[in-house]
């Protein structure tokens, strides 16, 4: 079955900082990934997917993550931290059975400090 | 371009009354999802329509729980009767199935139930 796993429960960085997210997947066939971020009281707001192609990937607000085969891994990147992006992000991975149902991690809180 | 609206925000009702959500979804997505979030089980897929049909309910958990999707722009999530355990924010999405089949769902905001 498809999964994603996310290792951190919560990641704290300083604001300026470059800041890094991760998240480690389980696929039967070719990967389709994405990075959703959560704001308080708010519903999830795509950042970004990989579908194939280049390895690094260019979302919203700054964000890129790189997709990394060997490791089985989508880590979401960002090279200066804003206290903003303090919020509830999660990786998601297209599901076997049918190809709009999402897998979705159990989310990162990223804090950044000012 | 409205986004997906979910109502109400907020729902406070006692155990055993009938709870009904509602969504309406982005225009022209042919996909609509209903998750629920909790702490303890994080965020969980309910159930999702394609075309207004049912294509996978595996995660409703039980028979109180029910959804329906009578037109492209309106569906429910009713739960009758309710318990305290029911308790969760609970969000509607859409998405376009488009060529690559890769399109982003577009989430609500949510409806924050408590069931006292």
């Amino acid at each position: 079955a498809q999964s994603v796993a996310q290792p951190e429960d919560q990641v704290n960085v300083a604001e300026g900082n470059p800041l890094t997210v991760k998240c480690t997947y389980s696929v039967s066939g070719n990967p389709y990934l994405f990075w959703y971020v959560q704001y308080p009281n708010r519903g999830l707001q795509f950042l970004l997917k990989y579908i194939t192609g280049d390895n690094l990937v260019k979302g919203s607000y700054g964000f890129e993550a790189e997709f990394n085969k060997s490791q089985t891994s989508f880590h979401l990147k960002k090279p200066s931290a804003l206290v903003s992006d303090s919020a509830l992000y999660f990786c998601a991975v297209r599901g076997a059975r049918g190809f709009q149902k999402l897998v979705f991690g159990t989310g990162t809180r990223l804090l950044v400090s000012p | 371009d409205a986004g997906v609206i979910q109502s109400p925000r907020h729902e406070v009702t006692e155990m055993g009354q009938e709870v009904t959500l509602r969504c309406k979804p982005i225009s022209g997505h042919d996909y609509l999802f209903w998750y629920r979030q909790t702490m303890m089980r994080g965020l969980e897929l309910l159930i999702y329509f394609n075309n207004n049909v049912p294509i996978d309910d595996s995660g409703m958990p039980e028979d109180r729980f029910s959804a329906k999707m009578p037109n492209a722009s309106f569906s429910t999530l009713k739960i009758q009767p309710s318990e305290p355990r029911d308790s969760a924010v609970y969000f509607c999405a859409s998405s376009l199935d488009g060529r690559g089949r890769n399109k982003p769902q577009h989430f609500g905001d949510g409806t924050r139930l408590s069931i006292l």
